[in-house]
């Protein structure tokens, strides 16, 4: 069983760019979030999707969006990147009704 | 304002010791509280977890305890291993408000001496 799978694991981005981060969740997942975790800092909640829709969002700005597709693997798209952006991006699944989420690796992005 | 809050940002504890890393929450409606450990280059692994309606929660060497009274929880190892040595995560959910997003906390690094 292939846990959770985050691409690309590290990633560097120009200020103003956009970027994509990919997500699949572990088998059997249909409902994924997304966190950002600075350093020294703990994960912070972007947002949740299931059933393709964003179920719950935290405090980031619009240039947060994301996606989920119809195979439950999901996208986090950042506009207008910031040098504060720079962090490790965390992808967890779950079942919807399931508090234990299960984490993939995460993407380790930097913007210069 | 951190709803979550680890006082302690790094503990160190002899191999076969007890390691005892605490938690403290601020929202009343947080109805379930999980555990996870890091390691450097991994992502949060799932340790433990509890809910409110408990106080004990014990899987092998790890037992979380919660104090809802005190709004305080914690983790404690035994008999502590070097593995073990890592950042551990406390987290809260409020999940009876329908909501399932975690807070957490800003991590305590743990290092197991041999």
């Amino acid at each position: 069983d292939a846990g959770v799978t985050q691409s690309p694991t590290h990633l560097i981005k120009t200020r103003g760019q956009q970027v994509t981060l990919r997500c699949s969740p572990k088998s059997g997942h249909d409902t994924v979030s997304w966190y950002q975790q600075a350093l020294g800092q703990g994960p912070q909640f972007i947002f949740q999707y299931y059933e393709e829709e964003e179920r719950q969002r935290g405090n980031f700005p619009d240039r947060f969006s994301g996606h989920q597709f119809p195979n439950y693997s999901s996208e986090l798209n950042v506009n207008a990147l910031l040098l504060g952006d720079s962090a490790l991006y965390l992808c967890a699944s779950s079942l919807p009704h399931n508090t234990e989420a299960f984490f993939g690796q995460g993407t380790r992005l930097t913007v210069v | 304002d951190q709803q979550v809050k680890q006082n302690s940002p790094s503990l160190s504890v002899q191999e076969g010791r007890i390691s005892i890393l605490n938690c403290d929450y601020t929202n009343s409606m947080f109805d379930y509280f999980l555990w996870y450990k890091k390691y450097p280059a991994e992502g949060p692994t799932f340790l433990i977890s509890i809910s409110s309606i408990k106080d004990k929660n014990e899987d092998g060497r790890f037992t979380v305890f919660l104090n809802k009274s005190a709004k305080h929880l914690s983790l404690h190892i035994v008999p502590s291993q070097p593995g073990d040595s890592a950042v551990y995560f406390c987290a809260a959910s409020p999940t009876t408000s329908g909501t399932y997003k975690y807070i957490f906390g800003t991590g305590t690094r743990l290092k197991v001496l041999a």
